[in-house]
């Protein structure tokens, strides 16, 4: 049984590309969610996809969005890269069952350093 | 939203000592999961506990939800214990709907031989 696949694992862009991150959930699965870990930080949430639309959003700009295929595949595009956007991208995945009360299981990260 | 404390944010132990890391959260919550990160960044969910006592092998948490707080227990640690030790709430909160899982800062474990 597969867990949650993360692409690339590491890439390296300069400032004003464009970079797409890519996650396939869990087996059973149903919902996707994205985080960025700064160096030395816990992870902040930046969106959660279910049912092929955004249901939730953290506190980051509109350079950073988001897609849910059919098949409950996502991925997270980021524009017009900063220099702060350099940072570990965690995938999560889990299974709504409506309550909240999901666990959630991550990836191994896709590392962007942006120079 | 919810505040997520940890603490202590470092913690250096000898191998085969014994350790509490402790977990502070300011609201009521729906979920409460135990992470370790590993050097390489993989999260492992340690355990799922809103509320209770679970064990597993030389790992145990406790989550007091009344009091808004959890532990996680590490009997006799080995050197692959160490890496960055998070707890993650979700708020039981309505606008809280879906899985936004909030973090803690972590706990940095370094165990030395």
């Amino acid at each position: 049984d597969a867990g949650v696949t993360q692409s690339p694992t590491h890439l390296i862009k300069t400032r004003g590309q464009q970079v797409t991150l890519r996650c396939s959930p869990k087996s059973g699965h149903d919902t996707v969610s994205w985080y960025q870990q700064a160096l030395g930080q816990g992870p902040q949430f930046i969106f959660q996809y279910y049912e092929e639309e955004e249901r939730q959003r953290g506190n980051f700009p509109d350079r950073f969005s988001g897609h849910q295929f059919p098949n409950y595949s996502s991925e997270l595009n980021v524009n017009a890269l900063l220099l702060g956007d350099s940072a570990l991208y965690l995938c999560a995945s889990s299974w709504d069952r409506g309550s909240g009360a999901n666990v959630l299981t991550f990836g191994a990260g896709s590392r962007l350093t942006v120079l | 939203g919810i505040q997520v404390e940890q603490s202590p944010p470092d913690l250096i132990l000898q191998e085969g000592a014994n350790s509490t890391l402790r977990c502070n959260f300011s609201d009521s919550v729906n979920n409460l999961q135990w992470f370790h990160q590993n050097p390489w960044g993989q999260l492992i969910n340690l355990f799922y506990i809103p509320s209770g006592t679970k064990q597993n092998g030389r790992l145990s948490a406790t989550t007091v939800a009344t009091e808004r707080y959890s532990l996680l227990y590490i009997s006799s640690s080995q050197t692959t214990d160490s890496g960055v030790y998070f707890c993650a709430v979700l708020s039981r909160r309505p606008q809280a709907a879906g899985n936004k899982l909030t973090f803690g800062g972590g706990t940095r474990v370094l165990v030395k031989p």
